[in-house]
């Protein structure tokens, strides 16, 4: 069974750098194929793809989003973090990590989610 | 602005049969990547619903997707109250340098 959690800060203030951290079990960042991303939701609004990360280091950003965002893998630990910077009031939304599957590090299908974390950008 | 384009709300009687349109573009839709759907309950996570024209195990066959050129759709036949939720298809765009879209989502209220 895989399950992924997210973690982090519930509240950020304008400007400052959000680091979230996604710890999965179930799967291995090594294994071939797989791959941990990133997608958020704004409160009502639709969901927005933001970063992935593959079993091979490979990295794969949101064009909108690729200035401010970085995702790091820790294979040993089993964890995924992601960093955006400079965050403004319409960062405000839940932040989930998905299992990304798939054959390559193109395509494939977010298999299982992680039950999201809020984050509200205020001062 | 999403980059697929889902209709805002659908709404059917228990028992009918209601589809989501998913309408995308040469470089996302109609190339050979598939459309996957999911569905979010009200204060939950998405769940895998759909993967290309498959189902994950535990998913009644009530659900199924089918995609055509450039769009999808998601049918849900023998509708039931425990169907209403958020529907978002999603499939990889190989414009730039290749990204995941999401659809801007569809409501589905059981009448």
């Amino acid at each position: 069974q895989i399950t992924l959690k997210e973690s982090g800060p519930t509240l950020v203030e304008p400007t400052q750098t959000l680091t979230l951290t996604c710890t999965f079990s179930g799967l291995s960042l090594s294994t071939s194929g797989v791959g941990v991303g990133w997608i958020r939701q704004p409160p009502g609004k639709a969901l927005e793809w933001l970063a992935v990360i593959f079993w091979d280091d490979t990295k794969r950003y949101s064009p909108s989003l690729k200035r401010r965002l970085t995702i790091t893998g820790d294979t040993s630990k089993n964890r995924v973090v992601l960093s955006m910077t400079n965050m403004d009031p319409v960062d405000t939304a839940t932040y989930y990590c998905a299992y990304r599957r798939g054959g390559s590090s193109t395509g494939g299908v977010f298999d299982s989610w992680g039950q999201g974390t809020s984050v509200t950008v205020s001062s | 602005q999403s980059v697929l384009t889902q209709p805002p709300s659908v709404s059917g009687a228990p028992g009918q049969r209601v589809t989501i349109s998913c309408t995308g573009s040469s470089s996302n839709i109609g190339t050979n990547y598939d459309v996957h759907w999911y569905q979010q309950l009200p204060g939950t996570a998405p769940k895998l619903l759909i993967y290309g024209n498959n189902r994950p195990s535990g998913v009644p066959d009530r659900f199924s997707g089918s995609k055509s050129g450039t769009s999808a759709s998601l049918a849900i036949i023998g509708l039931q109250a425990e169907d209403e939720a958020d529907y978002y298809c999603q499939s990889y765009d190989t414009s730039l340098s290749g990204f995941w879209v999401f659809g801007g989502g569809t409501k589905l209220t059981v009448l």
